[in-house]
């Protein structure tokens, strides 16, 4: 089937340290985000990808860096400049051939603890 | 910048029964799309409902249906006949219109915490 996969589903980190969540999705959609969610202030944008070997960034980009080395693969780094790293990260795709009203699936998210 | 707007923290509503989830947003743009997506424990999201602005007609999918209003800009979701599997996090959506070099992602409001009573 297809779909999106995030991993790892539970990630537990030391301050200072610099942590990759994975996104990878079978779907052949060409735009990839990563949103972050946080209790009571629903989900921002932090990077997108339209195409391979190009990201822009979204609302809440600081101390995050992402790449798009392959069509399937949208990796999302936290680094150690992430002041409040604690969050639920959801990683999401949308075929541009379906235009504006197309919408963006989902992966299962990925919890991540600052400890 | 476009925002979206939830004023309803949490609903609770008798199972069978009827709820309707308000959502407001602020726009410049006269061509959009507007989403509900629901998001139950499992925390996956998933497209409830998706409506085009430029359409008059109200969106509707099986029990789900939407009142919208674009003069207002209002975008309300109608639950009907609700179920206890309808229990989620509910949020509302608008995509900003792909212009070249603007974001190309969803803007979503806060998100609407519905309760479902046996």
């Amino acid at each position: 089937d297809g779909g999106i996969t995030q991993s790892p589903k539970y990630l537990f980190r030391k301050e200072g340290q610099n942590v990759t969540l994975s996104c990878e999705q079978n779907l052949n959609h060409d735009a990839m985000y990563w949103y972050r969610q946080d209790p009571g202030q629903g989900l921002r944008l932090i990077y997108y990808s339209q195409i391979v070997n190009d990201f822009q960034k979204g609302d809440i980009a600081e101390g995050y860096s992402v790449s798009r080395e392959k069509k399937e693969s949208f990796p999302l780094t936290v680094t150690s400049a992430q002041k409040n790293p604690t969050a639920f990260y959801l990683c999401a795709s949308r075929s541009r051939d379906r235009g504006l009203d197309g919408e963006l699936f989902f992966g299962e998210g990925s919890r991540l603890t600052v400890l | 910048a476009q925002t979206v707007t939830q004023s309803q923290p949490e609903m609770s509503v008798q199972e069978a029964e009827t709820v309707t989830l308000s959502c407001t947003y602020d726009t410049s743009e006269s061509d959009y799309y507007l989403f509900w997506y629901k998001q139950p424990p499992s925390r996956q999201m998933i497209l409830v409902i998706r409506q085009e602005a430029y359409k008059q007609q109200n969106a509707t999918e099986n029990r789900f249906s939407v009142n919208f209003q674009k003069a207002a800009k209002s975008f309300s979701l109608k639950i009907s006949d609700s179920q206890l599997g309808d229990a989620a996090m509910y949020f509302c959506a608008y995509r900003t219109p792909y212009s070249g070099g603007g974001a190309d992602g969803l803007t979503f409001g806060k998100g609407t915490h519905l309760i479902i009573q046996p």
